[in-house]
């Protein structure tokens, strides 16, 4: 079974600074890798999709890596600000009906 | 933001009384998912459904059932609640293997069982 990890489980940064987030995962037959942002009571929003084939997307200040055979991915945040504090969630999906989440990386940027 | 529901948003309810939850979205996409997120789990797929009608069972499926007659609706069933199905539900929805089956998510409802 594909096993998804997010190391730390918390995080607080200064703002201004550059981060990265970490997803690991068991099996590289992977269909794609999801990163989400979620908000205390709120559901997930979808920021950035790597497809299999690909090894990285951006969009505005993120970007994300995908390296299939060492079973990592990155979240890249570019000069973080109080509004980027949320949990980060990575999911990899196995096919259109098996996904498998990470508990998530909680996130605090400090003004 | 897909323009995905959720209802109700907050419940409380007794150990074996019979819930219903509800999903409803306008985009017209064809998959449609039911998880829940409990502490130290992550998100865990309950059911999913590929087109009305069509609908199979996920990672955690005992004690819920499902049923989708129309499209735009995604109908989640604990048929006797028990104290272990307290937890937050998310519905997602996804187009096609075409998008890479990108996942967009609802609301939530927050569900307690005493």
């Amino acid at each position: 079974k594909q096993e998804v990890t997010q190391i730390p489980a918390a995080l607080s940064v200064p703002e201004g600074e550059n981060l990265v987030l970490n997803c690991s995962f068991t099996d590289s037959a992977i269909y794609n890798l999801q990163w989400f942002r979620q908000d205390p009571g709120k559901g997930l929003t979808s920021l950035l999709l790597i497809q299999s084939s690909q090894r990285e997307q951006t969009s505005g200040r993120l970007n994300a890596s995908l390296d299939k055979s060492s079973g990592r991915s990155t979240l890249y945040i570019a000069a973080s600000q109080p509004g980027d504090s949320a949990t980060y969630l990575c999911a990899v999906t196995v096919t259109g009906n098996q996904f498998y989440f990470g508990t998530g990386t909680s996130l605090t940027v400090i003004p | 933001d897909a323009g995905i529901t959720q209802s109700p948003r907050h419940k409380v309810t007794e150990t074996g009384t019979p819930v219903t939850l509800r999903c409803h979205q306008t985009e017209n996409h064809r998959y449609m998912y039911w998880y829940r997120q409990d502490p130290g789990h992550g998100l865990r797929l309950i059911h999913y459904s590929y087109g009305v009608k069509d609908t199979d069972k996920g990672e955690v499926s005992d004690g819920y059932s499902v049923s989708r007659s129309k499209t735009e609706d995604f109908l989640l069933t604990l048929e006797s609640a028990t104290s272990s199905q307290t937890s937050v539900y998310f519905c997602a929805i996804s187009e096609s293997a075409r998008n890479g089956y990108e996942q967009y998510f609802g609301p939530g409802t927050r569900l307690t069982v005493t």
